[in-house]
C-alpha cells in the first residue's frame, strides 16, 4: 500500500531564501509524481509533474527532483517571495493504487 | 471553459437533506476524480471515472455517497441524508489518461464548500 509523507508539516523562512520541501513514498512502482500548491480556501494549482522516467522538472524558480529508488522527491524554491506562501502538496500515481496525496507542507515566507 | 469548474461554490444544508455537487471537467479529459478535504486535513480520494470503464468507487465513505458521469463529461456527486461530518470542501479534478503511463497531470476545480448544520 502506497504511503506518502511530507516533512516538515510547516516551514517559515525569510524572504529571499532558497528552500527545499520533501516528499517521500513507500512504493517505488510509480507512474508519476505531481506537486501542487493550495492557497487558503482555494483549489489546487498544479506546479510540476515528473514522469517515472524523469529525474527532474523545472518551471521558473521551481525545480522538482525524483529519486524512485529511495522513494523521494524534493521541491526546490529559489529566491522565495511572500507570494510563495501556501500549502504545498505532492501526489503519487502508482501502478498498484489510486493517486495518493501527502498531507502537505504549510510554507510561510516572511517579508 | 478553459479549466475545471464546480458548482455551487458554497452549499449550506440541514442535516438529513440530500445535496448534489456538480463538476465540469476540461473538455477532452477522459479521467475525472472526486476528493474530499476536511478542515486542516489532506485530500481524501472518493471516486475515479475513466472513459467508459466502471468507476473506482473504493474511496466512497458510505452508501450515502454516489456519483455519476453523464456522456463522459459532467459529473454529479450526490450525498444523501447528509450528516455534520460530511462538512468539507469537495474537489473535482480531471486529466488525460495515457495508455501504459498512468494518469497524466491533474487539473483541479475551485471546490464546493459544504456545510451541514
Amino acid at each position: 500500500k502506497q504511503e506518502v509523507t511530507q516533512i516538515p508539516a510547516a516551514l517559515s523562512v525569510p524572504e529571499g531564501e532558497n528552500l527545499v520541501l520533501n516528499c517521500s513514498f513507500t512504493d517505488s512502482a510509480i507512474y508519476n509524481l505531481q506537486w501542487f500548491r493550495q492557497d487558503p480556501g482555494k483549489g489546487l494549482t498544479s506546479l510540476l509533474l515528473i514522469q517515472s522516467s524523469q529525474r527532474e522538472q523545472t518551471s521558473g524558480r521551481l525545480n522538482a527532483s525524483l529519486d524512485k529508488s529511495s522513494g523521494r522527491s524534493t521541491l526546490y524554491i529559489a529566491a522565495s517571495q511572500p507570494g510563495d506562501s501556501a500549502t504545498y502538496l505532492c501526489a503519487v500515481d502508482s501502478s498498484a493504487s489510486k493517486i495518493i496525496f501527502g498531507s502537505g507542507t504549510r510554507l510561510s515566507i516572511r517579508p | 471553459g478553459a479549466g475545471v469548474s464546480q458548482s455551487p461554490s458554497n452549499k449550506v444544508t440541514e442535516k438529513g437533506k440530500d445535496v448534489e455537487l456538480r463538476c465540469d471537467p476540461i473538455s477532452g479529459h477522459t479521467a475525472l476524480y472526486w476528493y474530499r478535504q476536511s478542515l486542516g486535513q489532506g485530500l481524501e480520494f472518493l471516486i475515479y471515472f475513466q472513459g467508459n470503464s466502471a468507476p473506482d468507487k473504493s474511496g466512497l465513505p458510505s452508501d450515502r455517497f454516489s456519483a455519476e458521469r453523464t456522456g463522459g463529461s459532467v459529473s454529479t456527486l450526490t450525498i444523501q441524508r447528509t450528516q455534520q461530518e460530511d462538512s468539507a470542501v469537495y474537489l473535482c479534478a480531471s486529466s488525460l489518461q495515457i495508455a501504459g503511463r498512468g494518469r497524466n497531470e491533474q487539473f483541479f476545480g475551485p471546490g464546493t464548500r459544504l456545510t451541514v448544520l
